[in-house]
């Protein structure tokens, strides 16, 4: 079975300073690792994905992720974030038939 | 190139009745999938569809269906509405290709059950 655990409901961090989000994943085979972004009331945005290749994928709005097979881990980060940041963030895991699997969620709270 | 358009955006039925919802993918996608948001079970997979022919199902009873076009539209329709079938529905668009493959979001039809 595929699952996703992101263990932060919640990170508070202040514009301008660093972002990490945790996501660790289980699935049998070599996974498609995505993360998305859910702003209030709206659907989801892709921001980055890895299927295979170069482990550290950059994505859109400055946020990058590493993909470490040894920790099942796909964290994404973002080295200095902006308001607009504030968000939900949800790590997937899937197959190539796109049934995937999708974390509790990260809500990112940003302080001025 | 225009994105994934679902109708309606937002939607209140009273239990027992029955749903239709609606999804055009991305010109030239031949796959769409629909998922269900809600706030205890998170975001879950409801199925899959790729040339009209469905592929894979979540685990859903199955009062819930759906069906796609020759056009690459899809419905889905939920039978026998439950308080619980509350949710933001979301169908994704799914663009097979190599190292391009991707999977892009509408922006949901939200549910509500009296």
């Amino acid at each position: 079975a595929q699952s996703v655990t992101q263990p932060d409901i919640h990170i508070t961090v202040s514009e301008g300073a660093s972002l990490e989000l945790r996501c660790n994943y289980s699935y049998g085979a070599t996974p498609y690792l995505f993360w998305y972004v859910q702003s209030p009331g709206q659907g989801l945005q892709l921001l980055l994905k890895y299927f295979s290749g170069d482990t550290l994928v950059q994505g859109i709005k400055g946020f990058e992720a590493e993909f470490k097979r040894s920790q099942s881990s796909f964290n994404l980060r973002k080295p200095s974030v902006h308001w607009s940041d504030a968000a939900e963030y949800f790590c997937a895991v899937g197959g190539d038939d796109y049934k995937l699997s999708f974390g509790a969620g990260t809500t990112v709270t940003v302080r001025a | 190139k225009a994105g994934v358009t679902q109708t309606p955006r937002y939607l209140i039925k009273t239990r027992g009745q029955q749903v239709t919802l609606s999804c055009s993918p991305i010109s030239g996608h031949r796959s769409v999938s629909w998922y269900q948001q809600t706030p205890g079970q998170g975001l879950q997979f409801l199925f899959e569809y790729f040339s009209e022919t469905q592929r894979n199902k979540g685990n859903f009873p199955g009062r819930f269906s759906g069906r796609q076009f020759s056009n690459s539209r899809s419905e889905m329709n939920v039978s026998t509405l439950e308080l619980g079938d509350s949710a933001l529905y979301l169908c994704a668009s799914n663009f097979y290709g190599g190292a391009e493959e991707t999977q892009y979001f509408g922006p949901g039809t939200r549910l509500l059950v009296l």
